[in-house]
């Protein structure tokens, strides 16, 4: 599809596992966000890629959180010794705008996951 | 201060009446402005984008932007039952990239 693409689409981790997300932006889109949303809450920005720059990770909530980029267009975000308070879902979008022109983000499915 | 605020309603309309939904911002720079609209289990998508002050409307849409106070709405004309979402307001920072939405207004639409 032409949209942006997320997998898995859930996620069930014991307390201590890594766990990796995957977001396919839309093609051409050279600006990707993470964001973490809990329920009944807005989405929480967690990082910023323009290109295979990661040009803001200020909103990632501790050093167990590593997003990558590396050929500018398919990203992963990846969670270490997962946690109880890591559960949410966690959405991808991706957006044509370049710096400077704040546009339209397109948004994923999403990947719901859910530490016991 | 969070940087987004919006009342978590919920807001209770009629069916056709008009829904108003409220936003304020604390980054005196920002640039964009945005309501994205996000049903249960979904994601969000948008609505209406905004950039100048006054008023913007598409369909029963009006979107308005006071830079000066800081503040942005959300008018919803003839309110059907379909539009029972939650709202969020996104505003695009100093720089213009990072984007930060508010925790989003409940709407309810009674038919």
């Amino acid at each position: 599809g032409a949209g942006v693409s997320q997998s898995p689409r859930y996620k069930v981790a014991k307390r201590g596992q890594d766990v990796a997300l995957r977001c396919d932006p839309i093609s051409g889109h050279v600006s990707l966000f993470w964001y973490q949303q809990a329920l009944g809450q807005g989405p929480e920005f967690l990082t910023y890629f323009q290109n295979e720059a990661q040009l803001d990770k200020s909103g990632l909530p501790s050093d167990r959180f590593f997003a990558e980029r590396p050929e500018g267009s398919v990203s992963t975000l990846k969670i270490q010794r997962t946690q109880q308070e890591d559960s949410a879902v966690y959405l991808c979008a991706s957006s044509l705008g370049w710096r400077g022109q704040g546009g339209e983000l397109f948004f994923g499915e999403g990947s719901r996951l859910t530490v016991l | 201060q969070k940087e987004v605020e919006q009342n978590s309603g919920p807001l209770s309309v009629p069916e056709g009446a008009i829904a108003s939904l409220n936003c304020t911002y604390s980054d005196r720079g920002s640039q964009s402005f945005f309501w994205y609209r996000q049903y249960s289990g979904k994601s969000p998508e948008l609505i209406m984008f905004i950039y100048s002050n006054g008023d913007k409307e598409d369909g029963r849409f009006t979107a308005q932007l006071n830079k000066a106070s800081q503040y942005v709405s959300l008018l919803i004309r003839d309110s059907q039952p379909s539009d029972s979402a939650t709202y969020l307001c996104a505003v695009t920072g100093t720089g213009g990239f990072k984007t930060i939405f508010g925790a989003g207004t409940r709407l309810f639409v009674k038919a």
